[in-house]
């Protein structure tokens, strides 16, 4: 069984462009979550789709976005890019995105905005 | 306001020992606990849980405890591995609603041959 999938695996932006990353979850799941992990702040939730809704949100500014297609693939969108978004994003598939199931991580895409 | 807490960002144990990586939480919500192993260029894979009923988890080489009363968890690697140098994370959540998994910033832990 195929992984995580995320792609690209690394973007260099700059300053005010937007960015699109894109993941695939794992065969049969369909809760697709997103984290942002820096050095100093560990990961982050960013958000949490299932069936193509956003179930949950972390504390982000309203330039960070996703959306969830039929067939469970996601895409996270940064707009008016900022230094600080200088990160590793790490897209997470279960089941269900229920309960206690576990997590399974993609590679993440290392964004660098110059 | 860091709900997780690592306070060691790193460790260093020699072959063989015990390592022991702890984490702090103050969310009284939180009633499960992982730990997750992440290698330079990969994705975190989950290590072990413990729920909140209970005080303590084995899996092979590796044991989480969990002090509710201190808000504490830790966990126990014995005997450390070459292999097991990576960063650990803790995390945590409340199980009763949809994911949302809030993690600590991670110990780099190296065990020395």
């Amino acid at each position: 069984k195929a992984g995580v999938t995320q792609t690209p695996r690394y973007l260099i932006k700059t300053r005010g462009q937007q960015v699109t990353l894109s993941c695939s979850p794992i065969s049969g799941h369909r809760s697709v979550s997103w984290y942002q992990q820096t050095p100093g702040q560990g990961l982050q939730f960013l958000f949490e789709y299932f069936s193509e809704t956003q179930r949950n949100k972390g504390n982000f500014p309203g330039r960070f976005s996703g959306r969830q297609f039929s067939n469970s693939r996601s895409e996270m969108n940064v707009s008016t890019l900022e230094l600080g978004d200088s990160a590793l994003y790490l897209c997470a598939s279960s089941l269900a995105g229920t309960g206690t199931e576990k997590l399974f991580f993609g590679s993440g895409t290392q964004l660098s905005v110059l | 306001d860091q709900q997780v807490k690592q306070n060691s960002p790193s460790l260093s144990v020699q072959e063989g020992r015990i390592s022991i990586l702890n984490c702090d939480y103050t969310n009284s919500m939180f009633d499960y606990f992982l730990w997750y192993k992440k290698y330079p260029a990969e994705g975190p894979t989950f290590l072990i849980s413990i729920s909140s009923i209970k005080d303590k988890n084995e899996d092979g080489r590796f044991t989480v405890f969990l002090n509710k009363s201190a808000k504490h968890l830790s966990l126990h690697i014995v005997p450390s591995q070459p292999g097991d140098s990576a960063v650990y994370f803790c995390a945590a959540m409340d199980s009763g609603g949809y994911q949302k998994v809030t993690f600590g910033i991670g110990t780099k832990l190296q065990v020395i041959p």
